[in-house]
């Protein structure tokens, strides 16, 4: 079956543009989450969806990120005002959930940004 | 509270000798574990997980991994290292009821001929 998407695959902006990266998570899937993987390190949690709405949105690293999710679905990370730092490949998860269990989570092949 | 703790950054083995990637972990209680595997430039992919049944856990591609309460680990292995096998490796915990799993910084496994 179809895994989880995300597009685009590559994103060149420059700073100081808004972006917008999608993921289209595996269907039935009720929980979906955002990373960040900056060149050579580990997985930075940026927040987690249940439905639509969104419980933790810990991770996010500044005012300038939002993120959406409609109709249980489709979800879009947006960065406004771009900086050089904003710079990654922004990984997006979905898994299904429950309060007994612990599922694993299915990952995109991720959208690298690059902001010059 | 849950974190987990990968020992090394970096493992280099030759091909053909065992693998062995090492992950502690702290949890609560009843955790579940993960270990995944992310090539470069692609997405992270699960090799295995522990959720309570046996401690003995395989895997895809040869690898295992054992749940030791006592130890609060669960190391990564594999007999014999393919070239194949060179990745990042990133161990996982996750408490019962939690939404949010920990991840670890990630081992790089590199592997010689």
């Amino acid at each position: 079956g179809a895994g989880v998407s995300q597009s685009p695959s590559n994103k060149v902006t420059e700073k100081g543009k808004d972006v917008e990266l999608r993921c289209d998570p595996i269907s039935g899937h009720t929980a979906l989450y955002w990373y960040r993987q900056s060149l050579g390190q580990g997985l930075e949690f940026l927040i987690y969806f249940q439905g639509n709405s969104a419980p933790d949105k810990s991770g996010l690293p500044s005012d300038r990120f939002s993120a959406e999710r409609t109709g249980g679905s489709v979800s879009t990370l947006t960065i406004q005002r771009t900086q050089q730092e904003d710079s990654a490949v922004y990984l997006c998860a979905s898994s299904l959930a429950s309060a007994d269990y612990s599922y694993e989570q299915y990952f995109g092949p991720g959208t690298r940004l690059t902001v010059t | 509270a849950q974190s987990v703790t990968q020992l090394d950054s970096h493992v280099s083995v030759s091909e053909g000798t065992p693998v062995l990637l090492r992950c502690n972990y702290s949890s609560s209680y009843s955790p579940s574990l993960f270990w995944y595997v992310q090539h470069p430039n692609k997405g992270l992919q699960l090799l295995l997980k522990y959720t309570s049944a046996a401690t003995l856990v395989k895997g895809i591609n040869g690898f295992e991994a054992e749940f030791k309460k006592s130890e609060t680990s669960f190391h990564l292995t594999k007999p014999s290292a393919h070239m194949s096998d060179a990745a990042e490796y990133f161990c996982v915990v996750s408490d019962k009821g939690s939404y949010i799993p920990t991840f670890g910084r990630g081992t790089s496994l590199i592997v010689h001929p």
